[in-house]
């Protein structure tokens, strides 16, 4: 069973702080994506990395696939609180689908 | 409007109620989804379908049952559901050039009594 284990599961700092989470697996995925959710709202795909080794920057966040692609981290620098949110990565359990698995999420408060 | 959108956002039912979900996207996706996300416990998978077609029902009990008349709308229809029904049900869509990629709705809260 293929299973996305992240961590930390809350985290809460202040604005400005870097940070770091991770997803982790002992099953290779062709790729991973990772999703902010705020409250009330669906997730929002933020990135999909898909070369081991591969570092993927959206701004603020920095995204690394693991060279053997069973784990991914995220790292947000100078935080604010607008990244506020839960945190999900996500994998997909057969190729060229939408049937992905997800890891249980990290809850991010940026306090100011 | 664009996007997925969902309704209704809130709903509370009694245990012998029946209520449905739906789901609508704008995108000329052709597989629509939905998840289930319950506190603690990571996201889901329910159904699938593409173009339609059930391609997965992931043991579901059968007091949930999906409907997907075109590739536009997906209903979930609910009825017999227990208190441990009650979580955030998402509704998400994919193109096939894509189909790793979904785009979520904001979800429907749903609340068993």
């Amino acid at each position: 069973t293929q299973l996305l284990e992240q961590s930390p599961q809350f985290l809460s700092i202040q604005e400005g702080e870097n940070l770091t989470v991770y997803c982790n697996s002992s099953s290779v995925f062709s790729s991973l994506q990772w999703y902010r959710q705020e409250p009330g709202e669906g997730p929002v795909l933020l990135v999909t990395v898909v070369t081991g080794g591969e570092v993927k920057k959206l701004k603020r966040l920095t995204f690394q696939f693991g060279d053997a692609r069973k784990d991914s981290s995220l790292h947000i620098t100078a935080a604010q609180p607008g990244d506020t949110g839960l945190y999900l990565c996500a994998g997909p359990l057969s190729s060229n689908t939408g049937k992905l698995i997800f890891g249980q999420g990290t809850t991010l408060q940026v306090k100011p | 409007e664009t996007g997925v959108t969902q309704t209704p956002r809130h709903l509370v039912m009694g245990m012998t109620n029946k209520k449905s979900l739906k789901c609508e996207q704008h995108l000329g996706h052709n597989a629509m989804y939905w998840y289930k996300q319950s506190a603690k416990k990571p996201l889901e998978l329910m159904f699938v379908y593409n173009f339609k077609e059930q391609t997965e029902n992931n043991s579901v009990p059968s007091r949930f049952s999906p409907e997907c008349p075109n590739s536009s709308h997906l209903f979930l229809h609910l009825h017999t559901l227990q208190p441990e029904d009650s979580a955030l049900y998402l509704c998400a869509s994919s193109s096939d050039s894509g189909a790793n990629v979904l785009t979520f709705g904001a979800g429907s809260r749903l609340t068993v009594l």
